[in-house]
């Protein structure tokens, strides 16, 4: 089955603690992307990736980190969570380039809560 | 002025209801406009997808564009229990572009 998928779906963490959240997509798609959704602020773009080991900001990258060594996973790492990090993430993939011209298909969320 | 603007709702319909969803936006640069569906608990889907100005038709739902006017509404006929959900709009500058996502709406279909 075609599909994103993220790990852990739900995370309870303290101040300080490096996480790592992955994200793994089965469609060989090029276009990888993490975007965060908060209650009145709506989806915003962390960060994103057009190919392997290539990947760039979005909106609000602060206190984010990425990396993208194979074309099919895209983790997301924080390395010392802050509370404003308690968030919905979704991890999203797209088969061309760019976001804006084809589907992107979204993984489930993780629900990140930092205390 | 945010770059999308999307009323936050929630809007509660009956069963059957016309249903118009609508954003406004203020990047005339703005090519690529799409909406997405987002059930609880699950990850935005793609509903419908226009390039450019004009209508689209997919059942039940219409998708237009008035670039012209910087909006973009979505319209639901026969609206169904099963269209209870979260509606986002995202726009895009050009192919290689992101997108740019509105606040969304749930919309509440009652039976």
């Amino acid at each position: 089955e075609a599909q994103v998928t993220q790990n852990p779906r739900y995370l309870i963490t303290v101040t300080g603690k490096k996480l790592t959240v992955t994200c793994s997509q089965n469609m060989n798609h090029e276009y990888m992307s993490w975007y965060r959704q908060d209650p009145g602020l709506g989806l915003r773009q962390i960060y994103y990736s057009m190919n392997v080991e290539v990947t760039d900001k979005g909106d609000v990258p602060e206190g984010y980190k990425v990396s993208r060594k194979e074309k099919r996973n895209f983790p997301l790492i924080l390395e010392s969570p802050s509370p404003n990090q308690t968030s919905l993430y979704f991890c999203a993939s797209s088969p061309l380039r760019g976001a804006s011209t084809d589907t992107q298909y979204f993984g489930p969320g993780t629900r990140l809560t930092v205390l | 002025q945010k770059e999308v603007e999307q009323d936050p709702g929630p809007l509660s319909v009956p069963e059957g209801a016309i249903v118009s969803l609508n954003c406004t936006y203020s990047n005339s640069a703005f090519q690529y406009f799409m909406w997405y569906r987002q059930y609880s608990r699950k990850g935005p889907e793609l509903l419908m997808y226009t390039y450019s100005s004009g209508n689209k038709e997919d059942g039940r739902f219409t998708a237009q564009v008035d670039k012209s006017s910087k909006y973009i509404s979505l319209f639901i006929r026969d609206s169904q229990p099963s269209d209870s959900a979260t509606y986002l709009c995202a726009m895009g500058r050009g192919a290689n572009s992101k997108l740019t996502f509105g606040k969304g709406i749930t919309l509440s279909v009652r039976p």
